[in-house]
Parts: structure tokens; C-alpha cells; sequence
């Protein structure tokens, strides 16, 4: 089974604080996602990764950065965290297109990261 | 620009009747459709997928959705509702050009069973 983990089910911070997010996946998986999910406006990806270092903005970049060194970790930053990133973040991963096959790859999720910046 | 809109916040249906969880898209060109499931607390679960051929496309839990091109909408169906299926369902797309497996995601639909 495909196991997509995040280091943390509940995370309080302040204003200002650096909150780091990770996320690791253990399918060997070239593609991971880190998007957010807020009540009535459903998942929105903030950056993906096609590869090691390789890194590409989403929808909405703005407040956050991300790092990935190795091929299972997937990190997600906030340099300053501010109240309006109080949100559910997920991360998700998936093989390169075209790897299996199928012409599509389905993106498999981690259990999410309620974060509350207070 | 491609989107997808869930037009019902949610839906509430008794249990052993059909349900349906509405979904309509656009995309320019023919595009990947999914179904997500999201259980309280959880992750997103993947439930089934749109590529290609037969229309109606069965999933996991006894979910099926149809694609229907005309109307551009995939909706997504069960026969008979099972309290255990109360959960937020959200619906996705990708572009078939999009080489990098970018998801856009509806806004949700809450669906819930009762007794």
C-alpha cells in the first residue's frame, strides 16, 4: 500500500514563527504536492515537485517555500507564519506521468496537518 | 482556464435510497477526471477516475460516475447510500497536455447519510 506520512496532525504557532511541514512517501514517488484546504474552497496546490531540488509554484505560492533534498521528503515552509495560513495542509505524491503506463498517475494523499496560527 | 464546480455544499440522503454528488468542469480538449473522498480527519481517499472509453466508470465502495461530455459533468453515484458514506467528496481534473499531473480540484460536497 502507498504510505504518505506528515510529521504533524495538529501544529499551534505564533506570528511570526518559521514552521517548517514534512511530508515523506514511501512509493518511490517522482511527484509530490503540498496543497491547503480551507471550508467552501477545496484544495488549492501551493508548489510540487517533479524531482530532488526541483521545485514548481502553484495557485497560490505567496507565504510559503519548499525544499526537497531527497527523492521521499517533501518540506513545506513558512518564513513567517501569519493567521491567514491557519488552514489544513496535504501533502500528496505520485509517479511520473506516464510511468505505469496509463497516460495518467493518481495522486495519493497524506493524512493532513491542521495548523493554527494564533 | 480549467475549473470544476461542485454546485451543492451538501447533500443529504436516507440511507438505502441513490445518491448523487454533482460535478460539472472545464478544461479545453478532453481531460482526466477523479473522485476524492475525504473521511473526518483523514486524507483524501482516491475513489475512482475518468481517462478514457465506456462513459460510466466504476470505483471503490460501490461508487460509479458518468462522464458526460455534452454537459460536461461527472457525477457521482451509488445505488444505495450507506450511513457510512457520509463524508466530504470533492471532485478533480487534469488537462490531458498537462505533463506535470496538476489536479483542480471543486470545492467540496458534504454528503450526509442518515438512518
Amino acid at each position: 500500500d502507498v504510505k504518505v506520512t506528515q510529521s504533524s496532525r495538529y501544529l499551534v504557532k505564533r506570528t511570526g514563527e518559521k514552521v517548517f511541514l514534512e511530508c515523506v512517501q514511501d512509493m518511490d514517488h517522482e511527484n509530490m504536492f503540498w496543497y491547503r484546504q480551507d471550508p467552501g474552497l477545496g484544495l488549492r496546490l501551493i508548489y510540487f515537485s517533479y524531482d530532488v531540488k526541483m521545485k514548481e509554484k502553484g495557485d497560490i505560492p505567496e507565504g510559503y517555500s519548499v525544499s526537497r533534498e531527497k527523492k521521499e521528503r517533501f518540506s513545506l515552509i513558512l518564513e513567517s507564519a501569519s493567521t491567514n495560513q491557519t488552514s489544513m495542509y496535504l501533502c500528496a505524491s505520485s509517479f511520473r506521468l506516464g510511468k505505469s503506463g496509463a497516460g495518467f498517475e493518481t495522486q495519493y494523499f497524506g493524512p493532513g496537518t491542521r495548523l493554527l496560527v494564533l | 482556464a480549467q475549473s470544476v464546480a461542485q454546485p451543492e455544499d451538501q447533500v443529504n440522503v436516507a440511507e438505502g435510497n441513490p445518491l448523487t454528488v454533482k460535478c460539472t468542469y472545464s478544461v479545453s480538449g478532453n481531460p482526466y477526471l477523479f473522485w476524492y473522498v475525504q473521511y473526518p480527519n483523514r486524507g483524501l481517499q482516491f475513489l475512482l477516475k475518468y481517462i478514457t472509453g465506456d462513459n460510466l466508470v466504476k470505483g471503490s465502495y460501490g461508487f460509479e460516475a458518468e462522464f458526460n461530455k455534452s454537459q460536461t459533468s461527472f457525477h457521482l453515484k451509488k445505488p444505495s447510500a450507506l450511513v457510512s458514506d457520509s463524508a466530504l467528496y470533492f471532485c478533480a481534473v487534469r488537462e490531458r497536455g498537462n505533463q506535470g499531473g496538476k489536479l483542480i480540484f471543486g470545492q467540496g460536497t458534504e454528503l450526509s447519510v442518515k438512518p
